[in-house]
């Protein structure tokens, strides 16, 4: 089964720090995808940043990065100058190919808090 | 591009009844995608359709729900005699598929409340 962890059900930061999202997947999978999805108060998930697994170069979105390790088949997100409007759950989602299947399996979450 | 947008944004119903929600995904895009969220988890895939065509449904869709996409636009999800464990947000998210890994796009969801 495909499953993604994510280890840290809440996480807090001060305002213009970094803070750092673990996530861990599991996979059979060569190549694949990898996102963080961001979910505001307002609830409306919003893409943060996507991750091919056949490009070694780890993607990088304004503030926020990740730090895709294939061996240890981690992908952590890392979030720079931390801004208010980061608070937010984020999820770590991993797009599984299977069978003629395609969708979206999304861990259970981190809530980021940050503090003024 | 006004978005995944989605009807009922909020709904209660008596334990029993039968709901619909409806999802307006982006325009063009040919992949609509429903999950289900509980409080405190992340989204669980319930089932998908390219076009009008229902490729995939979950275990968890269970006999008393049906979605359909008739005319590879919309889309409806269908819970009939709701059940409190039916209590939950229901995602509805579209993507232009050309090819694995395509971003999809999120609506905000509608609460369901069985009471």
């Amino acid at each position: 089964a495909q499953t993604v962890t994510q280890s840290q059900p809440e996480m807090s930061v001060q305002e213009a720090e970094t803070v750092t999202l673990s996530c861990t997947y599991d996979t059979s999978e060569s190549d694949y995808y990898l996102f963080w999805y961001k979910q505001p108060p307002s609830r409306q998930m919003i893409l943060v940043i996507r991750q091919e697994a056949y490009k070694q170069q780890n993607a990088t979105e304004n503030r926020f990065s990740v730090n895709f390790q294939k061996a240890a088949k981690s992908f952590s997100l890392k979030i720079s100058d931390s801004q208010l409007g980061d608070a937010a759950m984020y999820f770590c989602a991993h797009w599984v190919t299977q069978g003629g299947s395609e969708k979206l399996v999304f861990g259970k979450g981190t809530k980021l808090t940050v503090n003024p | 591009d006004t978005g995944v947008s989605q009807d009922p944004r909020h709904k209660i119903t008596k334990r029993g009844q039968n709901v619909t929600f409806r999802c307006d995904p982006i325009s063009e895009h040919n992949r609509l995608y429903w999950y289900r969220q509980t409080l405190g988890q992340g989204p669980e895939f319930l089932t998908y359709f390219q076009n009008e065509a229902q490729l995939e449904k979950s275990r968890l869709l269970s006999d008393r729900f049906s979605a359909e996409r008739p005319k590879g636009s919309f889309s409806t999800l269908e819970i009939q005699r709701t059940e409190q464990g039916d209590s939950a947000m229901y995602l509805c998210a579209s993507s232009l598929w050309i090819g694995s890994g395509n971003t999809i796009y999120f609506g905000e969801g509608s609460w369901l409340t069985v009471v």
